[in-house]
């Protein structure tokens, strides 16, 4: 079945480091590709997504492309920021008469001063 | 625009109690679908709804309950509350299935002694 897989957390990091959540997935057809982020505290916000192959994803500085070949979305920020700690999830949807989404498990990142 | 809502925030149960947790939204979404969020299991999903009177399971149903007589309300109803029930509870709406993002409330902490 569909699934994704996304690398462990926790990840802490200096303040101005760069980031990278690896994500990958498994989908039968052709999915669209999201990351939500989770504040503490908070539900989910969409932070971008990507709806075909090579199609780049971005928002707040954070990037994310579509690779089909390698069934990839991983997650960069070239500079994070304290305010930046967070739950980070990737998901993915299949149209038709799936369309529901997908989680992974998810990456808890903090970020340090 | 208060998006969607979820009441209550946090609450305790006894094993076996019944309860109904409340999901409203005022965007005039027609799909709906409830979350449960597990540590080290991302979120998965309960039930969900694509329009006023229809309603069909996801990957975790059994022991939940679920209606949707309108197209704001979508409330979520355990029947016999049991421990492995205790989690945080997550309702979502979007336009349509196929058409995400979708929007996320705050959530419900239930515990269950």
């Amino acid at each position: 079945g569909d699934s994704v897989t996304q690398m462990e957390g926790p990840v802490t990091l200096s303040e101005e480091a760069f980031l990278t959540i690896n994500c990958t997935y498994t989908a039968t057809g052709y999915p669209s590709l999201f990351w939500y982020v989770q504040y503490p505290g908070e539900g989910l916000q969409l932070l971008l997504k990507a709806t075909k192959a090579d199609d780049k994803g971005s928002n707040k500085g954070f990037e994310a492309t579509y690779r089909k070949e390698t069934t990839s979305f991983h997650l960069e920020k070239g500079s994070v920021q304290v305010s930046d700690s967070a739950v980070y999830f990737c998901a993915l949807t299949v149209g038709g008469s799936q369309g529901n989404l997908i989680f992974g498990k998810g990456t808890k990142l903090s970020v340090k001063p | 625009n208060a998006g969607v809502t979820q009441t209550p925030k946090f609450q305790v149960l006894k094993t076996g109690q019944s309860m109904t947790l409340q999901c409203a939204q005022d965007m005039n979404h027609e799909y709906m679908s409830w979350y449960r969020q597990d540590p080290g299991m991302g979120l998965r999903l309960i039930h969900y709804s694509v329009g006023a009177g229809i309603t069909d399971q996801g990957e975790v149903p059994n022991g939940y309950n679920v209606s949707r007589s309108t197209t704001e309300d979508f409330p979520l109803r355990l029947l016999s509350a049991a421990p492995s029930q205790t989690s945080v509870y997550f309702c979502a709406s979007s336009y349509s299935r196929s058409n995400q993002p979708q929007h996320f409330g705050d959530g419900t902490r239930l515990s269950i002694l």
